[in-house]
C-alpha cells in the first residue's frame, strides 16, 4: 500500500483565496483525521470521520474551515477565505478501528498564505 | 481539561548515551497513550500504544512505560538515526491531545 496520500505537498496562496487540501487514506481504514501543525501550537486535531461521517469537528478553528469525505477513499479540507494565520502544515491520517488505535500519517501539505 | 506535557523540550545526546523522555498527562478516562516519531518534513510515525498503568513496550533501542500520571520513553545506547522529535498523545474519553514533543539530537 502506498500509505496516506496528500496533495498538494506545498501550497502558496494570497490572503482571501480559497484553498483545498486533498487526502486519500489507506485502503480499508475506516477513520480519517485532519490535523494542523505549527511551531506555536504543535499538532492539533481539527476533525475526524468514521465511515465517511464527521464525528468530531470541535477542533475546526472557525467557519472558514470545512471538511468533507464524499467516499471512503477521498477527503478534502477547505479554507475559504484563507488568512496568513492559517499558514501551517496540514496532515491527514487514517486508522483502522478508532481513535484508540495507531494512526498512519500522510506527508503533509505545507500551506503559506501571503 | 485534558493536558499533555512533554519534557525536556530538547535533548542532545552523545551516541551510546542512554536517556529518558517524559510525558505527563491529565485526562478524563485514559483510553490510550501513544508515542510517535517525527522526522523533519515528514508526518509522525507510530511507535507504541500503551493502554494501562504498568504496561511496557519495546522496539529496538526504545522502551515505553506507563504509570497513572506519566509515560517514559527510554532510549538505550542511541545512534544518530534516532535523532527526531518524539511526540506523545493521549486519548481520553472525549479528546485526543498531543504534547509539544521532545526533539532529540544524537551526535556521533
Amino acid at each position: 500500500d502506498a500509505g496516506v496520500i496528500q496533495s498538494p505537498r506545498h501550497e502558496v496562496t494570497e490572503m482571501g483565496q480559497e484553498v483545498t487540501l486533498r487526502c486519500k487514506p489507506i485502503s480499508g481504514h475506516d477513520y480519517l483525521f485532519w490535523y494542523r501543525q505549527t511551531m506555536m501550537r504543535g499538532l492539533e486535531l481539527l476533525i475526524y470521520f468514521n465511515n465517511n461521517v464527521p464525528i468530531d469537528d470541535s477542533g475546526m478553528p472557525e467557519d472558514r474551515f470545512s471538511a468533507k469525505m464524499p467516499n471512503a477513499s477521498f477527503s478534502t479540507l477547505k479554507i475559504q477565505p484563507s488568512e496568513p494565520r492559517d499558514s501551517a502544515v496540514y496532515f491527514c491520517a487514517s486508522s483502522l478501528g478508532g481513535t484508540d488505535n495507531e494512526q498512519f500519517f500522510g506527508p503533509g501539505t505545507r500551506l503559506t498564505v501571503l | 481539561e485534558d493536558q499533555v506535557t512533554q519534557s525536556p523540550e530538547a535533548l542532545r545526546l552523545q551516541e551510546g548515551e542512554s536517556s529518558s523522555l517524559n510525558c505527563s498527562y491529565t485526562v478524563s478516562g485514559l483510553r490510550g497513550l501513544f508515542w510517535y516519531r517525527q522526522d523533519p518534513g515528514k508526518g509522525p510515525e507510530f511507535l507504541f500504544t500503551l493502554y494501562s498503568a504498568g504496561e511496557e513496550k519495546e522496539k529496538e533501542r526504545l522502551k515505553a512505560t506507563l504509570t497513572k500520571k506519566e509515560s517514559f520513553l527510554h532510549i538505550t545506547a542511541p545512534k544518530p538515526e534516532d535523532s527526531a522529535t518524539y511526540l506523545c498523545a493521549v486519548q481520553g474519553d472525549y479528546k485526543l491531545s498531543f504534547g509539544a514533543g521532545t526533539t532529540v539530537t544524537v551526535r556521533a
